[in-house]
């Protein structure tokens, strides 16, 4: 079956530092790609994605991401943390019609000052 | 303001007791889809929806119902809970239908409801 896997349940950097978030899916087929951050007590929101074209992806928030079809990667990045990333982040995969997702475990960003 | 509303956002009950978790969208998407959110697990589809009266289940089905009569609205039915489906629950749209034309069309997630069965 396919699946996306987070590597890294939680992540801690200082604030400044790079963040570095995996995330890999499981298919020879390149899914649509996406990255969502929950904040406490909240949905999720959409942080960028990946479609065709371009395999880096600026999304909100000083946050990209780079499609890697050889290594069926999609890491998220962002060069220097603030405190207000702290947070939940989940990487998303869509390979069949109708907008079905398939969601990795969720790692857990916190940012020490 | 374009949203996803669910309510309640936080519920206690009984094991047995029916009880209806309610998901409103005001963007006229043809897509819904409901989400439990387990810690370690993330997030695994329990039913969607590709238009008005067209559902099916998702990865996670067992002992819950939807249903999909007009196009804002689609209903969580837990009609005999079980402590098993204490979690947290997330309603989201998004364009996507029938037709894979929406493939990309990111999700658009209300602010969950989270259910504590005893």
């Amino acid at each position: 079956a396919q699946s996306v896997t987070q590597l890294g349940s939680h992540v801690s950097v200082s604030e400044g530092a790079l963040v570095l978030l995996r995330c890999n899916y499981s298919s020879s087929v390149p899914p649509y790609l996406f990255w969502y951050v929950q904040y406490p007590n909240q949905g999720l929101q959409l942080l960028l994605k990946y479609t065709t074209g371009a395999t880096l992806v600026k999304g909100i928030n000083g946050f990209e991401a780079e499609f890697k079809k050889s290594e069926t990667s999609f890491h998220l990045t962002k060069p220097s943390a603030h405190m207000s990333d702290a947070a939940e982040y989940f990487c998303a995969a869509s390979w069949t019609s109708g907008s079905r997702l398939t969601f990795g475990e969720g790692t857990q960003l916190t940012v020490n000052p | 303001e374009a949203q996803v509303t669910q309510n309640p956002r936080y519920l206690i009950t009984v094991t047995g007791k029916k009880l209806t978790v309610t998901c409103s969208q005001n963007m006229n998407h043809e897509y819904m889809s409901w989400y439990r959110q387990d810690p370690g697990l993330g997030l695994r589809q329990i039913y969607y929806s590709m238009n008005v009266e067209v559902t099916d289940k998702g990865d996670v089905p067992e002992g819950y119902k939807v249903s999909r009569k007009e196009k804002r609205n689609f209903p969580l039915i837990l009609e005999s809970p079980s402590p098993n489906q204490t979690s947290l629950y997330f309603c989201a749209s998004s364009l996507g239908g029938d037709g894979g034309m929406y493939n990309n069309q990111p999700q658009h997630f209300g602010d969950g409801t989270r259910l504590s069965i005893l």
